[in-house]
Order: structure tokens, then C-alpha cells, then sequence
């Protein structure tokens, strides 16, 4: 049972342009969640999305950033004309309905986005 | 504001000792504490807490939750260099889909 998929794992972009995340979730998992990691600093929750729906984008900066997880496909964080700052780790993770089930959240092994 | 602080920010020990992490929060609808190791990819889990007074153990590592003073320790004993990695603590809350993380405690064990 495959863990949560990020791609790609490395992505270098220059001032400017668009970054395109990718994070497929475990098999069974309909909620999505992205957290950012800056350098030395610990993860801050950016947005938590169900199946075509935003749930919680509060943790989202209001310009340049989007995030989407279509009814097919693996969610998408977006980064439109990105700057130095942007450079971080982005981490997704998933879980079922948390309900009652506390579940923890799992990681994946992130995608270390670098603006040059 | 929710808030979740960590200390020391920084540890650094020899092989064999044992080390305690320190966790400590404010927040408005507390639901469990988690601790992560995170080494050069993701965090991965280590334990969930919602009880006072309740040790979980794994191995070396332990940790406890005091939902009276609002802290948590991650206890490892008799330390070794794989041990070395950050630490993270979070609390999830209640009501929200979101974990609130500590900055981590950087841990380095020398040989």
C-alpha cells in the first residue's frame, strides 16, 4: 500500500515563473491536506481540500498560490510568478474522514521547490 | 493565537545519554499532541497523545502528555547516532482539519 506520492521531489524555478506541485494520496484517502516548511522553521498548514472542494485555505497566502484536487488526479499546489520566498519544502498529506477516527496525518517525502 | 513551542531549539549529546524534548502549547480546542522525526524527508509519526498522565512507548523513545500544564516530553534513553533529526511536535485541533507544529528541536548525536 503505496504511502503518499509527491512529485517532483526537487523543482527549481526562476523569479517569475510557475510552480506546479503534484500529491497523489494513500489509496483509500479523500482528504488532502499541504503544509510548508521553511528553512530552520517547523511545517505551517497552508490548506486542507476533500475531493473537489476547499475545505480550510486559511493558512494560504491570498495572491499567487492555488491549490485543487479534481474528482481524477492527484492534487495540485500552484505557485504563479514565484519569488525567493517561496523557496521551501511543501509537504502533502492525506487521511480518510477524520471523524471520530482520530488518525494521525502521514507525510509524503515533500518537493523542495528552490527560486533562483 | 494557537501557538506550540519547542524546546531546546538545539541538542547536541554524545552516543548513550539520555535525552528529554520539550513541548508546550496554547491553543483554543485541543484535540491530541503528535510527535515526528523528521530526517531528510517527511516527517514520520511517532505518537499520538490525548490523555494526561498516559506513557506511550516505543523502544527507546517515550513521551507523555499533561493536559493540566499544557506540555509534553519525548523522552529517548541510551541514544544513538540514527536518533539524530529533527524533532517536531503539533497539536491537532478540534473542530479544525489542521495540526498547529512547534519550530522542532534539532538533535545530534555524536559518537
Amino acid at each position: 500500500n503505496a504511502g503518499v506520492m509527491q512529485n517532483p521531489r526537487h523543482l527549481v524555478r526562476r523569479r517569475g515563473q510557475e510552480a506546479r506541485l503534484r500529491c497523489s494520496p494513500m489509496k483509500g484517502h479523500s482528504h488532502v491536506y499541504w503544509y510548508r516548511q521553511l528553512p530552520e522553521e517547523g511545517l505551517k498548514f497552508m490548506v486542507y481540500l476533500q475531493k473537489e472542494n476547499i475545505i480550510d485555505e486559511s493558512g494560504m497566502p491570498k495572491e499567487r498560490f492555488s491549490a485543487e484536487f479534481p474528482k481524477e488526479g492527484p492534487s495540485i499546489l500552484r505557485i504563479q510568478q514565484v519569488v525567493r520566498g517561496d523557496s521551501a519544502a511543501y509537504f502533502c498529506a492525506s487521511s480518510p474522514p477524520r471523524g471520530a477516527n482520530n488518525s494521525p496525518l502521514h507525510f509524503g517525502n515533500g518537493t523542495r521547490l528552490t527560486v533562483t | 493565537e494557537d501557538k506550540v513551542v519547542q524546546s531546546p531549539l538545539s541538542l547536541v549529546v554524545h552516543e548513550g545519554d539520555t535525552v528529554t524534548l520539550n513541548c508546550s502549547y496554547e491553543v483554543t480546542n485541543f484535540r491530541s499532541l503528535l510527535w515526528y522525526k523528521q530526517e531528510k524527508k517527511a516527517p514520520t509519526f511517532l505518537f499520538m497523545l490525548t490523555s494526561s498522565g498516559i506513557e506511550k512507548k516505543s523502544g527507546r523513545l517515550s513521551s507523555i502528555l499533561d493536559k493540566k500544564e499544557l506540555f509534553s516530553i519525548l523522552n529517548i534513553t541510551a541514544t544513538q547516532t540514527g536518533d539524530s533529526a529533527i524533532y517536531l511536535c503539533a497539536v491537532d485541533l478540534r473542530g479544525a482539519q489542521k495540526l498547529v507544529f512547534g519550530q522542532g528541536t534539532r538533535l545530534t548525536i555524536n559518537p
